[in-house]
């Protein structure tokens, strides 16, 4: 199947710093990408859709400026965490769009897990 | 907004027993997907339905699609320790410039030998 990979796995970061995570797909081509962030037992909530070459589209209360999102080639799309704060540890996940297959719909990247200390 | 419920939440069994969960959209659906997420993993793909009243099987998984294209349901025959972890149902609306899935509440099972 198509492969989705996630980098970092996993970071710790000091409050005020910026995080920058890299969603890749590796075996296709992705115009659209998913950001999500997940919190301890809860649900994938979506943070914003990035679509190549253009803004991404964020949900509504996601700060635009606070999470960063490039995807600047059809196969990499960034999330950059600004000033990063406790409140913003958690885990992110990325999910590539293969346009070409019927099904799935997405495929997910490994999930990078944040710590902000 | 949209928003996709699942019921229930929590689900214990002992190892053999079925299990089921069920998933709620506030609005129709064009297709619905469901993961499973194993604790500390990501969301792998099980199954999409798209035909309003579709029924799928995999091996012991039976997924059901509703009628209205609004509900679905997950069903577990005979649950095996290996079934652990926290099931995801996920609506795709088609429309606007992009189409989004949407999560549901999860329901975590736990299976006792």
């Amino acid at each position: 199947g198509a492969v989705v990979s996630q980098h970092p796995s996993w970071v710790i970061c000091k409050s005020g710093t910026s995080v920058k995570i890299e969603c890749r797909s590796l075996d296709f081509q992705a115009t659209t990408m998913f950001w999500y962030r997940q919190f301890p037992k809860q649900s994938l909530m979506l943070m914003a859709t990035s679509n190549e070459g253009s803004k991404a589209t964020y949900e509504q209360g996601v700060e635009k400026d606070k999470f960063l999102i490039n995807h600047a080639s059809l196969t990499l799309s960034t999330l950059t965490v600004t000033s990063a704060h406790p409140e913003d540890s958690s885990f992110y996940i990325c999910s590539a769009r293969d346009h070409v297959r019927i099904s799935p719909t997405a495929f997910f990247g490994q999930g990078t897990r944040l710590t902000v200390v | 907004g949209q928003q996709v419920m699942q019921i229930p939440q929590y689900q214990h069994v002992q190892e053999g027993e079925d299990f089921t969960t069920y998933c709620n959209s506030s609005t129709t659906l064009s297709n619905i997907q469901w993961y499973k997420q194993r604790p500390g993993g990501h969301p792998v793909f099980l199954i999409q339905l798209v035909k309003s009243g579709e029924v799928k099987k995999q091996k012991r998984l039976t997924f059901q699609f509703g009628e209205a294209k609004k509900n679905s349901s997950l069903h577990i025959t005979a649950t095996q320790t290996t079934d652990v972890g926290t099931y995801f149902c996920a609506g795709l609306n088609y429309g606007g410039a992009t189409n989004k899935l949407i999560f549901g509440t999860g329901t975590l099972l736990a299976v006792q030998p």
